[in-house]
């Protein structure tokens, strides 16, 4: 069974641009996390997607924004980057609402 | 807020038992204890979880006191592959109030 899947895996974005993710659960997944991990601040969650609506969100600012489609693959975007927000974004899926979450290899955003 | 304190590094040599043990001494009664393993520039790996007493799968056992204020990771045999940063975590990832914490940085000599 593939992993979970992110694309694109390396991203050199200047502040002030915006920046879209994707992730690609594991097949039957249908809850999807995200989540920014940096050196300072640690793992953080973002928010969290099951079946298309947001169940759950952390604490960041509205320029951090996501969906999730049908086939329960999901986006990311971050508008108006800030240096700060470079960082490796993490995104997880799991069945149900268990603990269990199964990670992505992450994309490294680095804002210049 | 389930705090966690565990050790920043640890040093073992290959073919050795490691156990890493981790402080939360504010557990609540309904929270689980997770386990994760995580390699430079790659997303953490679900190792274990565990409620109380003792779990074992085929890459760990985590063993849980009574109390439920620590745990304890054991690896079998390492291998230099094992090499990596440990996280102790307690709750729901998906809880914003978490802290998934520093982590042990397990080195793994020949």
């Amino acid at each position: 069974k593939a992993g979970v899947t992110q694309t694109p895996r390396y991203l050199i974005k200047t502040r002030g641009q915006q920046v879209t993710l994707s992730c690609s659960p594991i097949s039957g997944h249908r809850s999807v996390s995200w989540y920014q991990q940096t050196p300072g601040q640690g793992l953080q969650f973002l928010f969290e997607y099951f079946s298309e609506t947001q169940r759950n969100k952390g604490n960041f600012p509205g320029r951090f924004s996501g969906r999730q489609f049908s086939n329960s693959r999901s986006e990311m975007n971050v508008s108006t980057l800030e240096l700060g927000d470079s960082a490796l974004y993490l995104c997880a899926s799991s069945l149900w609402d268990n603990y269990e979450q199964y990670f992505g290899p992450g994309t490294r955003l680095t804002v210049t | 807020l389930a705090k966690t304190t565990q050790p920043i590094s640890m040093d073992s040599y290959e073919g050795q038992e490691v156990n890493i043990t981790c402080s939360h001494n504010n557990i609540a009664t309904n929270d689980y204890i997770t386990w994760y393993q995580q390699f430079p520039s790659q997303g953490p790996r679900f190792i274990i979880q565990g409620y109380k007493t003792k779990v074992t799968n085929e890459v760990a056992s985590l063993f849980i006191p009574a109390d439920r204020k620590s745990s304890t990771l054991s690896l079998p045999r390492v291998s230099l592959s094992d090499t990596a940063v440990y996280y102790c975590l307690v709750g729901d990832l998906r809880d914003d109030k978490i802290i998934f914490g520093k982590g042990t940085r397990l080195h793994i000599l020949p």
